[in-house]
């Protein structure tokens, strides 16, 4: 089982839609959870920190649901600059002090005009 | 602005001809990480430094070696590559993991082998 899994898409959704990822992790010590958004061909840019009691960013709602091992995030209102891969991201050490994050492979939203 | 620096964007080299990648950052962070990105897949750690101390991830390939001179400085050396070298080698800075995790990267290189 991949330590971090995510549904690769793509999702194709119309301007205005809600749009919602999952991502499962196998780490139940982890810590840290984090979205990522990757353009095309570029670098990964920090979307949010995903904290245990939610939190949500404009349009943009992060959960985190210990007890099953998964996160998501809800995109309300999707606009066309939402198009890209969003990657979940996990810290797995139980102390918090894992020098490193394990990435998911991404999941593709394009918003279609 | 407080950045994440990649040089070149565009790496051209031959098959086994050596290639160095550089990274710089401004926001004088401990830790240095290289990952490598394949199409529609997750970046891969290769390995990291926190301020001097290298820390080599296991199926890292001796092919590939780092050097970090100073603090804003931090090149990737690829001894020999080979045609499954070809990726998106992407370097990336964090404060210091007991503050927080959060990562941020360059702009990355592209890497075509021929």
């Amino acid at each position: 089982r991949k330590e971090v899994e995510q549904d690769p898409g793509p999702f194709n959704v119309p301007e205005g839609a809600t749009v919602a990822f999952n991502c499962t992790y196998s780490n139940s010590a982890s810590q840290s959870f984090f979205w990522y958004r990757q353009d095309c061909r570029k670098e990964p840019k920090l979307l949010m920190s995903v904290y245990s009691s939610g939190n949500e960013d404009g349009r943009f709602t992060a959960q985190l649901n210990r007890a099953s091992q998964y996160i998501s995030l809800l995109i309300r209102d999707s606009k066309l600059s939402d198009s890209a891969t969003y990657l979940c991201v996990v810290n797995p050490s139980s102390s918090g002090s894992a020098r490193q994050l394990t990435f998911g492979s991404g999941t593709q939203l394009t918003v279609l005009p | 602005d407080a950045m994440v620096i990649q040089n070149p964007r565009y790496q051209v080299t031959q098959f086994g001809k050596p290639v160095t990648l550089s990274c710089s950052q401004t926001l004088n962070h401990n830790v240095m990480y290289w990952y490598q990105q394949k199409s529609s897949q997750a970046p891969k750690l290769l390995f990291h430094y926190y301020d001097k101390d290298f820390n080599n991830e296991a199926d890292t390939p001796d092919n590939f070696q780092s050097r970090r001179p100073n603090t804003s400085f931090c090149f990737l050396d690829i001894r020999s590559p080979g045609l499954g070298d070809a990726a998106m080698y992407l370097c990336a800075t964090s404060r210091d993991w007991r503050v927080s995790h959060e990562q941020y990267f360059g702009p990355g290189t592209r890497l075509t082998v021929t």
